[in-house]
């Protein structure tokens, strides 16, 4: 595998459900991030970590539970989620945290809540 | 409010022509501009970048221009193919921590590009 993986790359769940995305990088990169496309929004950052501590939570409700167990993986834990949580949820990852750092994207989690 | 604005959701042009798509921007601290471009079923891919102490940055087929002052960038794809075809997301960072984060990326909605043969 290279570049940036996810899993599932679809999933259904209803409200009362708990269910977990995973994200896996291959290219020894510090820094990962997770982002949430909902229909016509922009991409949005929810959490960003670097060297496996969250240093940031962009104000993302305690239904998603970030863990980045080593710096090539990165999961979301979901629970209780509303049918407004459906969207596309990407993972990056960068070499380090920063502005001339680019980014690189997984496909992407594709997310409905019933 | 949106910090980064790409407001011509779709373009369509002619194979072999110009494709040049727009975006503003509203935060003079941001300094690094970046296109990425989507598949569907995929994640968006990096294509190209600029800092804010260039106005121009070519590579290949696909160049971005920058306006500083006008706090604008485009990115023209000459001659457009139809595997050019996409969405294209025109992101912005700031090296320097000013109220937002530090180096995080701030997207637009993304442009729909349909290249026609």
């Amino acid at each position: 595998e290279t570049g940036v993986t996810q899993t599932p790359r679809h999933l259904v769940m209803g409200m009362t459900n708990k269910k977990s995305l995973k994200c896996e990088q291959h290219l020894g990169h510090n820094a990962m991030y997770w982002y949430k496309q909902s229909a016509k929004k922009p991409l949005e950052l929810m959490f960003v970590y670097s060297l496996e501590e969250r240093v940031e939570n962009n104000s993302v409700p305690s239904r998603f539970s970030p863990e980045c167990p080593n710096s090539s993986h990165l999961f979301l834990h979901l629970h209780t989620l509303q049918p407004e949580d459906s969207a596309l949820y990407l993972c990056a990852s960068s070499q380090e945290r920063g502005a001339y750092n680019e980014q690189f994207f997984g496909p992407g989690t594709r997310l409905t809540v019933l | 409010d949106q910090q980064v604005k790409q407001n011509s959701p779709s373009l369509s042009v002619q194979e072999g022509r110009i494709s040049i798509l727009n975006c503003d921007y509203t935060n003079s601290m941001f300094d690094y501009f970046l296109w990425y471009k989507k598949y569907p079923a995929e994640g968006p891919t990096f294509l190209i970048s600029i800092s804010s102490i260039k106005d121009k940055n070519e590579d290949g087929r696909f160049t971005v221009f920058l306006n500083k002052s006008a706090k604008h960038l485009s990115l023209h794809i000459v001659p457009s193919q139809p595997g050019d075809s996409a969405v294209y997301f025109c992101a912005a960072s700031a090296s320097m921590n000013y109220g937002g984060s530090q180096g995080n990326l701030i997207f637009g909605k993304g442009t729909k590009l349909s290249v026609k043969p």
